[in-house]
């Protein structure tokens, strides 16, 4: 597809499981971001990669959340032992150039909104 | 410390007419971008507007245009001509990491 793709786009779970986000950036993007976008709030930043290497991951709320992106393409967002105040939005977005660039603009997801029971 | 503040949470417009949203942001750093974000209720943020730190004209796309004061750091969104389908979220932003809290905008026929 042309634009940024995120699934699930809603998913239920029950405290204590473990889940798993995916996201698969614009082709040939180089950089991919994770935010966490509580209701009513920002998105906040969790992490980025720049292809395959995850340059800042100091947005992770606890060592309970895990991110991934093996090949430098799809990336997947992990949070084990889910509690409740995990219930949020999960937007990923992606950057042609090499991240952290103060003049390039994002490219969004739809984003998967996690609840958590 | 890197911040963005919205202090309007709602904001309504008459449809045809402009609107204005606020946007303040506190940094140290002499290069960095800020941008504005439209959030409808689908949920993808859409980019709208760019301005970087050492552009000296404000920067326009359409019906949008960013007022940039630097030396108050505030970054402010204009909409003119007011759509119905503007309807939304709008965040404004730093850099690549850091985001306000939103404007929500409703447009009224």
């Amino acid at each position: 597809g042309a634009g940024v793709s995120q699934s699930p786009r809603y998913k239920v779970a029950k405290r204590g499981q473990d889940v798993a986000l995916r996201c698969d950036p614009i082709s040939g993007h180089v950089s991919l971001f994770w935010y966490q976008q509580a209701l009513g709030q920002g998105p906040e930043f969790l992490t980025y990669f720049q292809n395959e290497a995850q340059l800042d991951k100091s947005g992770l709320p606890s060592d309970r959340f895990f991110a991934e992106r093996p090949e430098g393409s799809v990336s997947t967002l992990k949070i084990q032992r889910t509690q409740q105040e995990d219930s949020a939005v999960y937007l990923c977005a992606s950057s042609p150039g090499q991240g952290g660039q103060t003049n390039e603009k994002l490219f969004f997801g739809s984003g998967t909104q996690l609840s958590v029971l | 410390a890197q911040k963005i503040t919205q202090t309007q949470p709602g904001m309504f417009v008459q449809e045809k007419e402009a609107v204005t949203l606020d946007c303040t942001y506190d940094t140290s750093d002499q290069s960095y971008g800020l941008f504005w974000y439209k959030q409808p209720s689908s949920g993808e943020m859409i980019f709208l507007i760019y301005q970087g730190s050492y552009d000296e004209q404000n920067a326009t796309e359409g019906r949008y245009s960013l007022n940039f004061q630097k030396a108050r750091k505030s970054a402010n969104l204009v909409i003119s001509a007011s759509q119905l389908g503007d309807s939304a979220m709008y965040f404004c932003a730093m850099n690549q990491f850091y985001f306000g809290t939103g404007t929500s905008l409703t447009v009224i026929p």
